[in-house]
Parts: structure tokens; C-alpha cells; sequence
């Protein structure tokens, strides 16, 4: 198994449908992040949480929705999407108590809005 | 404002010579640096690391050098495979933190 598991791996959605992106991570980790990743921009923050508490939105559009049941699992819940928001989605996990530690992702969902 | 700056979008090199990705950084604040390799359909995945208190970081063929007063990083690779192409991200952050600010990477290409 994997360190960090997102599913599904390829998603299209219409602009009105409602779906949620999932992430696992089984690295012990208490901090968990959604990233988003444009063609030809930086990786962009989006939002983190530590210890299931939500601890940076980077002004993200509500049309995203974190939830974090537990510090293993991390949702991106999404509704009413606009074409620009295709993208690859990332996960990651770190221990952010322990100074110096790498960041560690997922796979990515790759998500296209029709 | 980008935070991080990797300036040459792409790279191609010989087989078996060495591999230069750079990195130009702009918060003084940052502590720890990181590069990251990511292929096609997978995450970025992380490579070599460098705290703020040492100027070079090796393992293996890949080494990374801090200049902090120039505020800027490189990923040396050497020698260079072909299982070295890849897109290459560095990041910075302030370690203990929730944040690390990705450049917008390098694609590398190693030609055999």
C-alpha cells in the first residue's frame, strides 16, 4: 500500500453535478493538504489541516469543500464547478511537529469540468 | 508575487553528463528546501532536501546546493539517466510550518 492513496484517479463532471475527491494516508502523519496544480503554474495551496482541524484556506471558492474525519482521511467535496477548476488535484501528508520533513503526495485526480 | 522561481521551463542533457535545475528564491525566512520529480499521471515525489544550516546535501547522484545570500538553490544529477526525465519541482518552506511555496517546475529531458 501506498503512503498517500487518492481515488478516483481520472474524474469528468458536468458543471452541476456534485462529487468528492478522496485521500488516505497511512504514513502516521497528523497533517494533511489539498493542492491544486494548473498547467504551467505552481503548485497552489489549497487547503490544510492538522489534527482534523482546518488550519490555512487559501482563499479557495466555496464551491470546494474540505472535511477531514479523521487525521488518515481527507475529502475535497465539489459542486457546481466551472470549466477553469480542471486540474490535477493533489494530496499530501506531513508531520509538520517534527521540524525538516518532506511533504509527501498522492497520485492525483486528474478532473475535467464540462 | 511567485515566492519560488524555477526560470528555464525545460532542460534537455547528454546521457552521462551532469544535470544543473536551479531555483531562485525571495523570502529570506525560509529555512528548509526541497525538490521534488514528478513523471507523467503520478505526484510529485520527493527527492533531496537541504536545511538552512548546511550549504550542500548529497545521496546518490543527486546533490543539492544552497546559496543563501544569493537566495538560491540547484539540483545537480550526475551522471544523468534517461530514467532521470521527469518534471522536477523545488519548494521552500519554513519547516515546522504548514508551509511550502512549489516553483513551477523544470522539465528535464536526458537524451540517450
Amino acid at each position: 500500500e501506498t503512503g498517500v492513496t487518492q481515488t478516483p484517479r481520472h474524474l469528468v463532471m458536468g458543471m452541476t453535478n456534485k462529487k468528492s475527491l478522496k485521500c488516505e494516508q497511512h504514513l502516521g502523519h497528523n497533517a494533511m493538504y489539498w493542492y491544486k496544480q494548473s498547467a504551467k503554474k505552481p503548485l497552489e495551496l489549497m487547503f490544510v489541516y492538522s489534527l482534523e482541524e482546518r488550519v490555512e484556506n487559501n482563499s479557495v471558492p466555496s464551491r470546494f469543500s474540505p472535511e477531514c474525519p479523521n487525521s488518515s482521511h481527507l475529502f475535497l467535496h465539489l459542486h457546481t464547478l466551472q470549466p477553469e477548476d480542471s486540474a490535477l488535484y493533489l494530496c499530501a501528508s506531513s508531520h509538520p511537529d517534527r521540524d525538516s520533513q518532506p511533504l509527501h503526495f498522492g497520485n492525483g485526480t486528474r478532473l475535467t469540468v464540462t | 508575487d511567485q515566492q519560488v522561481k524555477q526560470n528555464s521551463p525545460s532542460l534537455s542533457v547528454q546521457e552521462g553528463r551532469i544535470s544543473i535545475l536551479n531555483c531562485d528564491y525571495t523570502n529570506s525566512m525560509f529555512d528548509y528546501f526541497l525538490w521534488y520529480k514528478k513523471y507523467p499521471a503520478e505526484g510529485p515525489t520527493f527527492l533531496i532536501s537541504i536545511s538552512s544550516i548546511k550549504d550542500k546535501n548529497e545521496d546518490g547522484r543527486f546533490t543539492v546546493f544552497l546559496n543563501k545570500s544569493a537566495k538560491h538553490l540547484s539540483l545537480h544529477i550526475v551522471p544523468s539517466q534517461p530514467g532521470d526525465s521527469a518534471v522536477y519541482f523545488c519548494a521552500a518552506s519554513l519547516s515546522g510550518t504548514y508551509k511550502y511555496i512549489f516553483g513551477t517546475g523544470t522539465r528535464l529531458k536526458v537524451l540517450a
